[in-house]
């Protein structure tokens, strides 16, 4: 069963310190690497996605990819309380006739003022 | 508006009924999925669609029924609801790939009585 691990959290940061998500994944033929974001009751979106081992930078977020240690994370700098939320690590995964998402359970984050 | 939306937001049904849950998607993306997502299993596939007439079993499939004679329309039905499957239900869509990045609807909270 190809997996992808996230500590559940919660993980609590001070306003304006950096978030660190982590993530790791068990099919190292993995090409894809996403993260999203979860509002509680609101569906999941898109913020994050990288393919190439290293650092993805886009404003306040970093997304690292290090495919020999199967091992991805995300760094939120300058944590805003609006960036409280569940973070959700997804890796694409080939099983049966199609490619597919495999999601972590996810990553609760809290920003206390 | 263009995006993917999902109807109706918030059921309540009886065990033994049968009800569909519907997707609409205006983005012509190819591939469409549906997800359940419970606490402490994160998000799960239950079934997944490439095209038109394809629809292929995902993680979860057992008591669920899907259709795709349209490219934007991707209902999910269950056959004859039991308490297990009080859920939230995202439907997803994605272009070109199924491994691709995935946009999701608002969802719907399923409860079985």
């Amino acid at each position: 069963q190809k997996e992808v691990e996230q500590n559940s959290g919660p993980l609590s940061v001070p306003e304006g310190a950096i978030a660190s998500l982590n993530c790791t994944y068990s099919d190292r033929g993995s090409q894809s690497f996403f993260w999203y974001r979860q509002y509680s009751g609101k569906s999941p979106e898109l913020i994050m996605f990288i393919y190439s081992n290293g650092d993805k930078e886009d404003g306040r977020f970093t997304a690292q990819l290090n495919k020999a240690s199967q091992y991805v994370s995300l760094l939120i700098r300058d944590s805003q309380p609006s960036d409280s939320a569940t973070y959700l690590c997804a890796v694409n995964s080939y099983g049966g006739s199609q490619g597919n998402l495999i999601f972590g359970k996810g990553t609760k984050l809290s920003v206390k003022p | 508006d263009a995006g993917i939306t999902q109807s109706p937001r918030y059921k309540i049904t009886e065990t033994g009924r049968q009800v569909t849950l519907m997707c609409h998607q205006t983005w012509s993306h190819s591939y469409m999925f549906w997800y359940r997502q419970d606490l402490g299993h994160g998000l799960r596939l239950i079934y997944y669609s490439a095209a038109a007439d394809i629809t292929d079993k995902g993680e979860v499939p057992d008591g669920y029924v899907v259709s795709r004679s349209k490219t934007e329309n991707f209902p999910l039905t269950l056959e004859s609801a039991t308490r297990s499957q009080t859920s939230v239900y995202f439907c997803a869509s994605s272009d070109q790939r199924g491994d691709n990045e995935q946009f999701f609807g608002p969802g719907t909270r399923l409860t079985v009585l």
